[in-house]
Protein backbone atom coordinates (compact mmCIF):
# COMPACT_ATOMS: atom_id res chain seq x y z
CA UNK A 1 0.00 0.00 0.00
CA UNK A 2 1.41 3.62 -1.01
CA UNK A 3 2.00 5.67 1.69
CA UNK A 4 2.94 9.27 1.11
CA UNK A 5 4.35 12.52 3.65
CA UNK A 6 4.15 15.85 3.42
CA UNK A 7 6.83 18.03 4.21
CA UNK A 8 8.27 21.63 4.05
CA UNK A 9 7.96 24.56 5.86
CA UNK A 10 5.13 25.66 8.31
CA UNK A 11 5.56 29.26 8.19
CA UNK A 12 5.67 31.21 4.71
CA UNK A 13 5.78 35.54 4.85
CA UNK A 14 3.06 37.16 2.05
CA UNK A 15 4.50 37.26 -0.88
CA UNK A 16 6.86 34.74 -0.80
CA UNK A 17 6.65 31.14 -2.59
CA UNK A 18 5.28 28.15 -0.65
CA UNK A 19 7.33 25.18 -1.10
CA UNK A 20 6.20 21.65 -0.12
CA UNK A 21 7.19 18.06 -1.03
CA UNK A 22 5.43 14.90 -0.80
CA UNK A 23 7.19 11.82 -0.32
CA UNK A 24 6.08 8.46 -1.93
CA UNK A 25 7.04 4.91 0.25
CA UNK A 26 5.80 1.64 -1.10
CA UNK A 27 5.64 1.87 -4.37
CA UNK A 28 7.27 3.91 -7.43
CA UNK A 29 5.94 7.34 -8.04
CA UNK A 30 6.71 6.43 -12.06
CA UNK A 31 3.79 3.90 -11.85
CA UNK A 32 1.41 4.08 -15.49
CA UNK A 33 -1.53 5.27 -14.82
CA UNK A 34 -1.24 7.56 -11.34
CA UNK A 35 -1.84 10.89 -10.79
CA UNK A 36 0.03 12.73 -7.76
CA UNK A 37 -1.94 15.38 -6.45
CA UNK A 38 -2.34 18.31 -3.90
CA UNK A 39 -5.18 19.41 -2.36
CA UNK A 40 -5.22 22.12 0.80
CA UNK A 41 -8.56 22.79 3.84
CA UNK A 42 -8.24 26.14 5.04
CA UNK A 43 -8.92 26.19 8.90
CA UNK A 44 -12.59 25.20 9.80
CA UNK A 45 -13.21 25.22 5.69
CA UNK A 46 -13.62 22.24 3.31
CA UNK A 47 -11.53 20.94 0.58
CA UNK A 48 -9.90 22.21 -2.41
CA UNK A 49 -8.18 20.94 -4.90
CA UNK A 50 -4.96 22.39 -6.12
CA UNK A 51 -3.60 20.52 -8.86
CA UNK A 52 -1.90 16.95 -10.40
CA UNK A 53 0.62 15.56 -12.10
CA UNK A 54 0.73 12.52 -13.86
CA UNK A 55 3.22 10.48 -13.62
CA UNK A 56 4.42 11.18 -17.15
CA UNK A 57 4.77 14.99 -16.10
CA UNK A 58 1.42 16.42 -17.75
CA UNK A 59 0.12 18.88 -14.76
CA UNK A 60 -3.52 19.96 -14.54
CA UNK A 61 -4.38 22.48 -11.88
CA UNK A 62 -7.22 24.18 -10.49
CA UNK A 63 -7.92 27.42 -12.50
CA UNK A 64 -8.42 29.49 -9.47
CA UNK A 65 -4.97 29.07 -8.90
CA UNK A 66 -3.46 28.78 -12.52
CA UNK A 67 -0.67 31.41 -12.87
CA UNK A 68 0.85 30.49 -9.16
CA UNK A 69 0.87 26.90 -9.20
CA UNK A 70 4.14 24.60 -10.09
CA UNK A 71 4.10 21.04 -9.72
CA UNK A 72 7.03 18.83 -10.63
CA UNK A 73 8.54 14.72 -10.00
CA UNK A 74 11.53 13.80 -8.84
CA UNK A 75 12.03 9.89 -10.12
CA UNK A 76 14.78 9.93 -8.35
CA UNK A 77 13.82 10.38 -4.98
CA UNK A 78 10.66 9.45 -5.02
CA UNK A 79 9.05 12.73 -4.65
CA UNK A 80 7.13 15.66 -6.20
CA UNK A 81 6.41 19.04 -5.08
CA UNK A 82 4.29 22.25 -4.87
CA UNK A 83 5.07 25.72 -5.36
CA UNK A 84 1.90 28.00 -4.54
CA UNK A 85 3.84 31.78 -5.34
CA UNK A 86 2.64 34.99 -4.07
CA UNK A 87 0.94 33.34 -1.14
CA UNK A 88 -1.60 35.60 1.07
CA UNK A 89 -3.19 35.06 4.46
CA UNK A 90 -5.78 33.55 2.58
CA UNK A 91 -3.75 30.88 1.32
CA UNK A 92 -2.89 29.38 5.03
CA UNK A 93 -4.47 25.95 4.97
CA UNK A 94 -3.35 21.85 5.33
CA UNK A 95 -1.92 20.81 2.74
CA UNK A 96 -2.41 17.38 1.49
CA UNK A 97 -1.12 14.93 -1.03
CA UNK A 98 -2.90 12.09 -2.33
CA UNK A 99 -2.67 9.66 -5.21
CA UNK A 100 -5.25 8.83 -7.66
CA UNK A 101 -4.50 5.34 -9.09
CA UNK A 102 -7.26 4.99 -11.34
CA UNK A 103 -7.60 7.95 -13.17
CA UNK A 104 -10.66 9.58 -10.58
CA UNK A 105 -10.67 9.55 -7.17
CA UNK A 106 -7.64 9.80 -4.63
CA UNK A 107 -7.34 6.66 -3.16
CA UNK A 108 -4.82 7.60 -0.55
CA UNK A 109 -3.81 10.52 1.19
CA UNK A 110 -0.77 12.03 3.46
CA UNK A 111 -1.60 13.03 6.88
CA UNK A 112 -1.34 16.99 5.79
CA UNK A 113 0.72 19.59 6.91
CA UNK A 114 -0.37 22.97 8.62
CA UNK A 115 1.29 25.64 6.13
CA UNK A 116 0.97 29.63 8.06
CA UNK A 117 0.91 32.89 5.91
CA UNK A 118 2.26 35.70 8.34
CA UNK A 119 4.68 38.38 8.51
CA UNK B 1 -16.24 23.61 -14.48
CA UNK B 2 -18.67 21.29 -12.44
CA UNK B 3 -19.76 22.33 -9.49
CA UNK B 4 -21.14 19.91 -6.64
CA UNK B 5 -23.77 20.88 -3.90
CA UNK B 6 -24.37 18.98 -1.00
CA UNK B 7 -27.01 19.01 1.27
CA UNK B 8 -27.76 19.20 4.17
CA UNK B 9 -24.77 21.03 5.55
CA UNK B 10 -25.15 19.51 8.87
CA UNK B 11 -27.21 16.65 10.00
CA UNK B 12 -27.20 16.14 13.36
CA UNK B 13 -28.36 12.35 14.37
CA UNK B 14 -28.11 9.20 16.96
CA UNK B 15 -26.44 6.69 17.03
CA UNK B 16 -28.28 3.70 15.40
CA UNK B 17 -30.09 5.92 13.39
CA UNK B 18 -29.53 6.00 9.74
CA UNK B 19 -28.18 8.38 7.88
CA UNK B 20 -28.89 9.98 4.08
CA UNK B 21 -26.51 12.41 1.95
CA UNK B 22 -27.08 14.17 -0.90
CA UNK B 23 -24.58 15.87 -3.36
CA UNK B 24 -25.68 17.30 -7.00
CA UNK B 25 -23.35 17.52 -9.85
CA UNK B 26 -23.82 20.95 -11.63
CA UNK B 27 -23.54 18.49 -15.14
CA UNK B 28 -23.77 15.25 -15.63
CA UNK B 29 -20.80 13.29 -14.55
CA UNK B 30 -22.23 9.91 -14.98
CA UNK B 31 -21.08 7.33 -12.43
CA UNK B 32 -17.73 9.23 -11.56
CA UNK B 33 -18.22 10.47 -8.44
CA UNK B 34 -16.43 9.30 -4.66
CA UNK B 35 -17.29 9.72 -1.19
CA UNK B 36 -14.90 10.75 1.50
CA UNK B 37 -14.91 10.18 5.36
CA UNK B 38 -12.61 12.94 7.39
CA UNK B 39 -12.50 12.92 11.05
CA UNK B 40 -11.22 16.02 13.44
CA UNK B 41 -7.18 16.28 12.57
CA UNK B 42 -7.38 13.49 10.53
CA UNK B 43 -7.31 13.22 6.08
CA UNK B 44 -10.00 12.66 4.09
CA UNK B 45 -10.77 8.22 3.51
CA UNK B 46 -12.05 7.10 0.86
CA UNK B 47 -15.80 5.53 1.21
CA UNK B 48 -17.05 4.92 -2.13
CA UNK B 49 -15.86 5.18 -5.64
CA UNK B 50 -17.96 5.19 -8.69
CA UNK B 51 -20.91 6.21 -7.15
CA UNK B 52 -21.87 2.62 -5.35
CA UNK B 53 -18.52 0.65 -5.04
CA UNK B 54 -16.99 0.14 -1.86
CA UNK B 55 -13.32 1.00 -1.02
CA UNK B 56 -11.27 -1.55 0.53
CA UNK B 57 -12.12 -1.87 4.26
CA UNK B 58 -15.47 -0.04 4.35
CA UNK B 59 -18.41 -1.17 6.30
CA UNK B 60 -21.15 -2.78 4.40
CA UNK B 61 -23.34 0.30 6.59
CA UNK B 62 -21.97 2.31 4.13
CA UNK B 63 -23.80 2.29 0.52
CA UNK B 64 -23.88 5.18 -2.41
CA UNK B 65 -26.43 5.20 -5.21
CA UNK B 66 -26.79 7.65 -8.11
CA UNK B 67 -25.71 8.81 -11.61
CA UNK B 68 -25.87 11.91 -13.26
CA UNK B 69 -26.50 14.88 -11.57
CA UNK B 70 -28.30 13.09 -8.21
CA UNK B 71 -25.83 10.88 -5.71
CA UNK B 72 -26.46 10.11 -2.29
CA UNK B 73 -24.44 8.25 0.67
CA UNK B 74 -26.16 6.03 2.56
CA UNK B 75 -25.17 4.67 6.53
CA UNK B 76 -27.83 2.07 7.72
CA UNK B 77 -26.96 2.41 11.33
CA UNK B 78 -24.90 5.09 12.76
CA UNK B 79 -21.98 3.75 14.76
CA UNK B 80 -20.18 6.29 17.20
CA UNK B 81 -16.53 6.10 14.47
CA UNK B 82 -19.00 7.78 12.02
CA UNK B 83 -19.52 10.53 13.36
CA UNK B 84 -17.82 12.89 10.70
CA UNK B 85 -17.92 15.26 7.62
CA UNK B 86 -18.46 13.43 4.62
CA UNK B 87 -17.27 14.75 1.05
CA UNK B 88 -18.13 14.02 -2.43
CA UNK B 89 -15.87 14.40 -5.59
CA UNK B 90 -15.83 14.27 -9.25
CA UNK B 91 -13.36 14.73 -11.71
CA UNK B 92 -14.37 16.11 -15.40
CA UNK B 93 -12.39 17.57 -18.36
CA UNK B 94 -9.35 17.02 -16.54
CA UNK B 95 -10.57 18.93 -13.11
CA UNK B 96 -10.69 17.45 -9.74
CA UNK B 97 -13.93 19.20 -7.58
CA UNK B 98 -15.30 18.37 -3.98
CA UNK B 99 -18.40 19.70 -2.65
CA UNK B 100 -18.83 21.65 0.28
CA UNK B 101 -19.05 19.02 2.70
CA UNK B 102 -21.86 17.42 5.25
CA UNK B 103 -21.42 17.44 9.07
CA UNK B 104 -22.71 14.39 10.79
CA UNK B 105 -23.27 15.00 14.23
CA UNK B 106 -24.15 13.54 17.33
CA UNK B 107 -27.96 14.58 19.01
Amino acid sequence: QLQLQESGPGLVKPSETLSLTCTVSGGSISSSNYFWGWIRQPPRKGLEWIGNIYYSGSTYYNPSLRGRVTMSVDTSRNQFSLRLSSVTAADTAVFYCAVVQGGYYFDYWGQGTLVSVSS
Amino acid sequence: EIVLTQSPATLSLSPGEGATLSCRASQSVRSYLAWYQQKPGQAPRLLIYDASNRATGIPARFSGSGSGTDFTLTISSLEPEDFAVYYCQQRSNWLWTFGQGTNVEIK
